[in-house]
């Protein structure tokens, strides 16, 4: 149990295009999920945590108005990077949460998003 | 807010050799610490954790040390096999309502046949 998924799994879009990218939990309700990017051969940078029915919380200097998120459901997020730049080209992962376990902050991640800008 | 702090960043260790990393942090209010191993091209897998109410923790090859006075945590990997070739992640998580997880900047481990 506990498959989190994303599509697509890899994204090659032009300059000033906007991409959407779908994180999905398959078999559980995710109260929480959040949004990373990282960079090849670097850790895991949070961007925000997205909470099923309220304004995603964005860590500090991550444009909100750049990186929208939207939580519609307690299976769905979505990420969409809006006027995509090539400095936007990096490795997106979601992960989501879920109650009522042992180990209440255990974090199932997605297989990850590589958006390229061209 | 929270800072973790991982080291070393990478880790070389013959086939059979115990492979340790370390990891501190800031923050003592975060109370769970769980490791992640990342494989090329592939999401994080959550492999070991421990809370902050407990010491120590093993499974199988793989073991972690919490000292909570100290802030630090350390990742133990016994008789290592080429497999556990891999990128390593700790974190902290603050604990409350708003979840959040902070990793540290990866150990990439390679293990030499």
């Amino acid at each position: 149990g506990a498959v989190v998924s994303q599509h697509p799994s890899w994204v090659i879009c032009k300059s000033g295009t906007s991409v959407k990218i779908e994180c999905r939990s398959l078999d559980f309700q995710a109260t929480t999920m959040f949004w990373y990017r990282q960079f090849p051969k670097q850790s895991l940078m949070l961007m925000a945590t997205s909470n099923e029915g309220s304004k995603a919380t964005y860590e500090q200097g991550v444009e909100k108005d750049k990186f929208l998120i939207n939580h519609a459901s307690l299976t769905l997020s979505t990420l969409t990077v809006t006027s995509a730049h090539p400095e936007d080209s990096s490795f997106y992962i979601c992960s989501a949460t879920r109650p009522g376990l042992a180990v209440a902050y255990e974090q199932y991640f997605g297989p990850g998003t590589r958006l390229t800008v061209t | 807010g929270e800072n973790v702090e991982q080291h070393p960043s990478t880790l070389s260790v013959q086939e059979g050799d115990s492979a340790v990393i370390k990891c501190t942090y800031s923050d003592s209010a975060s109370n769970y610490f769980p490791w992640y191993k990342q494989e090329l091209g592939k999401r994080p897998q959550l492999i070991i954790d421990i809370r902050s109410n407990v010491g120590e923790k093993k499974d199988q090859r793989i073991a972690v040390t919490l000292n909570k006075t100290a802030k630090h945590f350390s990742l133990h990997i016994t008789e290592t096999q080429p497999e556990d070739s891999a990128v390593y992640f700790c974190a902290a998580c603050l604990s409350g309502g708003y979840q959040k997880v902070t990793f540290g900047i990866g150990t990439k481990l390679q293990v030499i046949p």
